[in-house]
């Protein structure tokens, strides 16, 4: 029973390069979406799918990208990294808008 | 400018003691307030959660409290044990979308 699953579970990146952080679910949930998490802050929501074919933006989404082709899949792509994307990232699915959210157990992201 | 207001940052208890810890919002268009959990290296894991026509839940040694009229709730961790050592989040939902507090790390010393 996988849950939900990231990967890498580490990166190091160099300013100006690009990636894309993994992120798969096999519980059927509608609802995926992608958070970062910073010291002091919480975590903060960066994108989010209410479906397949379906996203929208968080409150940062700015340097992200995603695309949802599939249910299961919800990929958060950086274009262009930046040190300010140093961050430690979580994706979480939900069966729909009454039920908990599960996380999956991070990706630690450094941008040097 | 979050959403969710939480306070302690941290806080240290002795075995057997009480933690508490309060968050306060302003949206009223929040209709869920769960509690995460999270050790170290690890995703935030769903802890306990309430509606907001509850003014009281509790499971086993952990309770929220809300009170809907101040737009507060908070978390009271009851006879406090080491393995409760971890950093607690409040969050708050509006549709399918969670606003999180900032996070308040306990330490429970033996």
């Amino acid at each position: 029973n996988a849950g939900v699953t990231q990967t890498p579970k580490f990166q190091v990146l160099k300013t100006g390069q690009s990636m894309t952080l993994q992120c798969a679910q096999d519980m059927n949930h509608e609802y995926m979406s992608w958070y970062r998490q910073d010291p002091g802050m919480g975590l903060r929501l960066i994108h989010y799918s209410v479906g397949a074919g379906i996203t929208d933006q968080g409150e940062v989404p700015n340097g992200y990208n995603v695309s949802r082709s599939t249910t299961e899949d919800f990929p958060l792509r950086l274009l262009s990294a930046a040190p300010s994307q140093t961050s430690v990232y979580f994706c979480a699915s939900t069966m729909d808008r009454n039920t908990e959210a599960f996380f999956g157990q991070g990706t630690r992201l450094t941008v040097v | 400018q979050q959403q969710v207001k939480q306070s302690p940052q941290s806080l240290i208890v002795q075995k057997g003691g009480i933690s508490i810890i309060n968050c306060a919002y302003e949206n009223t268009a929040f209709d869920y307030f769960p509690w995460y959990q999270q050790f170290p290296g690890k995703g935030p894991a769903l802890l306990i959660a309430i509606r907001p026509d509850v003014s009281e839940k509790k499971e086993g040694r952990f309770t929220i409290s809300f009170n809907k009229s101040a737009k507060q709730f908070s978390l009271h961790i009851m006879d406090s044990q080491p393995g409760d050592s971890a950093t607690y989040f409040c969050a708050a939902r509006n549709d399918y979308k969670l606003s999180f507090g900032a996070g308040t790390t306990v330490t429970v010393r033996a």
